[in-house]
């Protein structure tokens, strides 16, 4: 357990579906991530929010739309997606800062059909 | 940006045996962390490394800083230990992780 809780584990979307990743911390952070793991690539950072605002994108497709309602909520949106999209998303948090340490959730095995 | 590299990118054990798996930075970090990801997916904080040395059971990791490297030690590797480890630094001049391409370990019984 680290602290940090995504839901659901897996999902099957269809291209025009909308659906939304969940992920949850515990551990009083004020920052939290989204990364993308897909087959055989290095983890990619996606989104960063800091202190509930969102301080980073990394030319992510607007197909992908993050919402942070406060500091230990933190959504990913979904609508329209491809198939190419079908991947491993990873949330994480940590504190702000140079020298954190982050901890990451149990990720969500996304399917795009 | 900061280039990360781990090596070997597969490491095939037997049960038991000991294994060293490296990670070389180009430039000054402030924040080393190795991950393990198990085959669910979910990455595991193994060590918060960015100098120095430090044990936990069977595993144990040393950053050495000025020369742009961190170690992990696995000894008598049991099946469980099997997945990808991570390594990911935060550059000194930065504030994001940025993860190395993992190396696969299976271990065999």
């Amino acid at each position: 357990e680290t602290g940090v809780t995504q839901t659901p584990r897996h999902l099957v979307m269809g291209m025009t579906n909308k659906k939304s990743l969940k992920c949850e911390q515990h551990l009083g952070h004020n920052a939290m991530y989204w990364y993308k793991q897909s087959a055989k690539k290095p983890l990619e950072l996606m989104f960063v929010y800091s202190l509930e605002e969102r301080v980073e994108n990394n030319s992510v497709p607007s197909r992908f739309s993050p919402e942070c309602p406060n500091s230990s909520h933190l959504f990913l949106h979904l609508h329209t997606l491809q198939p190419e999209d079908s991947a491993l998303y990873l949330c994480a948090s940590s504190q702000e800062g140079r020298a954190y340490e982050a901890f990451f959730g149990q990720g969500t095995r996304l399917t795009v059909v | 940006g900061i280039q990360v590299e781990q090596s070997p990118p597969d490491l095939i054990l037997q049960e038991g045996a000991n294994s060293t798996l490296r990670c070389n930075f180009s430039d000054s970090v402030n924040n080393l962390q190795w991950f393990h990801q198990n085959p669910w997916g979910q990455l595991i904080n193994l060590f918060y490394i960015p100098s120095g040395t430090k044990q936990n059971g069977r595993l144990s990791a040393t950053t050495v800083a000025t020369e742009r490297y961190s170690l992990l030690y696995i000894s008598s590797s049991q099946t469980t230990d099997s997945g990808v480890y991570f390594c990911a630094v935060v550059e000194t001049s930065g504030s994001r992780l940025t993860f190395g391409e993992g190396t696969q370990l299976t271990v065999n019984p």
